[in-house]
């Protein structure tokens, strides 16, 4: 079975700074996506950024970006520049291709709380 | 294009009593998939649906249900309702398509009393 772990529950920044916030996951699938989804108050969840695991390119999405290492299942988010609004719970999910073709099932970790304070 | 919507917002029920949850994917999605999340347990995947089809269930007991409609909209039913079920419902819903990318509505807040 999958499983994704975060193991820093909550952090705090300073506006402005930059902040990595951890995940691991364990599969034995050779075949996923990787995620980072973020859940302001308001609850909605908003997808932040992806990561295919063939591609060895890390992804970046503005001011967010990933540290991917596939031999050590290790999937960071670095957030530069952080701003009041990124005030959330962020989750690292993972989906694995290799069910039932199509079958879409994300697997998330417990989340981090994160808080920039001004 | 109008994002996942889920109605209602919030829910208050008693214990014994059933709940019906819906929700409508984003025009052209036709994967809808739900999950619960508690302070405790956080979130878990409790089924997806494709093209009215489930193709996907999590491990929750039988008293947790859904279906999906020809327009893609979907439900999920809950009956005898217990207080353990009191949790945000979200619904996710994708286009199915490679990329794998699930968009989130704002969630149903169930709350047995």
């Amino acid at each position: 079975a999958q499983t994704v772990t975060q193991s820093q529950p909550e952090m705090s920044v300073q506006e402005a700074e930059t902040v990595t916030l951890s995940c691991t996951y364990d599969t034995s699938e050779s075949n996923y996506y990787l995620f980072w989804y973020k859940q302001p108050p308001s609850r909605q969840m908003i997808l932040v950024i992806r990561q295919e695991a063939y591609k060895q390119q890390n992804a970046t999405e503005n001011r967010f970006s990933v540290n991917f290492q596939k031999a050590a299942k290790s999937f960071s988010l670095k957030i530069s520049d952080s701003q009041l609004g990124d005030t959330a719970m962020y989750f690292c999910a993972f989906i694995s291709l290799s069910l039932i073709q199509g079958a879409q099932k994300l697997v998330f970790g417990q989340g981090t709380r994160l808080t920039i304070n001004p | 294009k109008a994002g996942v919507t889920q109605t209602p917002r919030y829910l208050i029920k008693t214990r014994g009593q059933q709940v019906t949850l819906s929700c409508s994917p984003i025009s052209g999605h036709r994967s809808v998939s739900w999950y619960q999340q508690t302070p405790g347990q956080g979130l878990q995947f409790l089924f997806e649906y494709f093209s009215e089809t489930q193709r996907n269930k999590g491990n929750f007991p039988g008293r947790f249900s859904g279906r999906q409609f020809s327009n893609s909209r979907s439900e999920m039913n809950v009956s005898t309702l217990e207080l353990g079920d009191s949790a945000l419902y979200l619904c996710a819903s994708s286009s199915g398509a490679a990329s794998y990318e699930q968009y989130f509505g704002p969630g149903t807040r169930l709350t047995v009393t």
